[in-house]
């Protein structure tokens, strides 16, 4: 069975505290991504990656930035977390040329005080 | 305009009820639509790919309209169960290096009422 995980459920931070969020995939999968979800906003694309070491903006990258070490894990990184980055932080990856069957992990819930 | 644009809802149908959602995109380049469910507090997951000539699974139903750029989803006797927000997902070539760009609708709540 497939598995994206994340390193946290819940998780309140301070403005201006650096943030790590982890996301761990264990299917082997080339490409990661990195989302926020909003209320009437959809999914947005943050960053993602087709491969290790690899990093392309999407469409909001302002105030994040990302790390792919290993093939199997991408952090997320907000270097100052602001207010407006409280949001549902959701994590996917895919195996190149099945973009569709994104598998999404479970999702952070970041609350910036 | 949004790239990918869907009805927030809420729709609130009966049990048993059929309902039908649509889903619009502006870029004609667009080549794969997607329909992905979500759960309250849960991920998203792919409930079923929409091709051309339409297709059915149970008791869904996606059509395309490529002419009108829009796809839809119809669901036959609704089930308590179905109660979930449902995202348009499009998928076109190119955005991101040479990577397919997906981009994903807002979502469509659907509650099911006994």
């Amino acid at each position: 069975d497939v598995k994206v995980t994340q390193s946290s459920r819940y998780l309140v931070k301070r403005t201006g505290e650096k943030v790590f969020l982890e996301c761990v995939q264990d299917m082997d999968h080339e490409n990661m991504f990195w989302y926020r979800q909003d209320p009437g906003l959809g999914l947005r694309l943050i960053y993602f990656s087709y491969d290790v070491k690899m990093k392309e903006k999407g469409d909001i990258p302002e105030g994040y930035s990302v790390s792919r070490e290993k093939k199997e894990r991408f952090s997320l990184i907000l270097e100052s977390a602001s207010t407006n980055q409280t949001s549902m932080y959701l994590c996917a990856s895919t195996r190149t040329g099945e973009y569709e069957t994104q598998y999404f992990g479970p999702g952070t819930r970041l609350l910036v005080l | 305009r949004k790239e990918v644009e869907q009805d927030p809802g809420p729709f609130n149908v009966p049990e048993g009820a059929t309902v039908a959602f649509n889903c619009t995109y502006s870029n004609s380049a667009s080549q794969s639509f997607f329909w992905y469910r979500q759960d309250c507090r849960k991920e998203p997951k792919l409930l079923m790919s929409v091709y051309s000539s339409g297709n059915e699974d149970g008791r869904f139903t996606a059509q395309l309209n490529r002419a009108s750029q829009y796809i839809s989803l119809l669901i036959r006797d609704s089930k308590l169960s179905d109660s979930a927000t449902y995202l348009c997902v499009v998928q076109h070539i190119g955005g991101y290096s040479s990577a397919s760009k997906i981009i994903f609708g807002s979502g469509t709540r659907l509650s099911i009422r006994p």
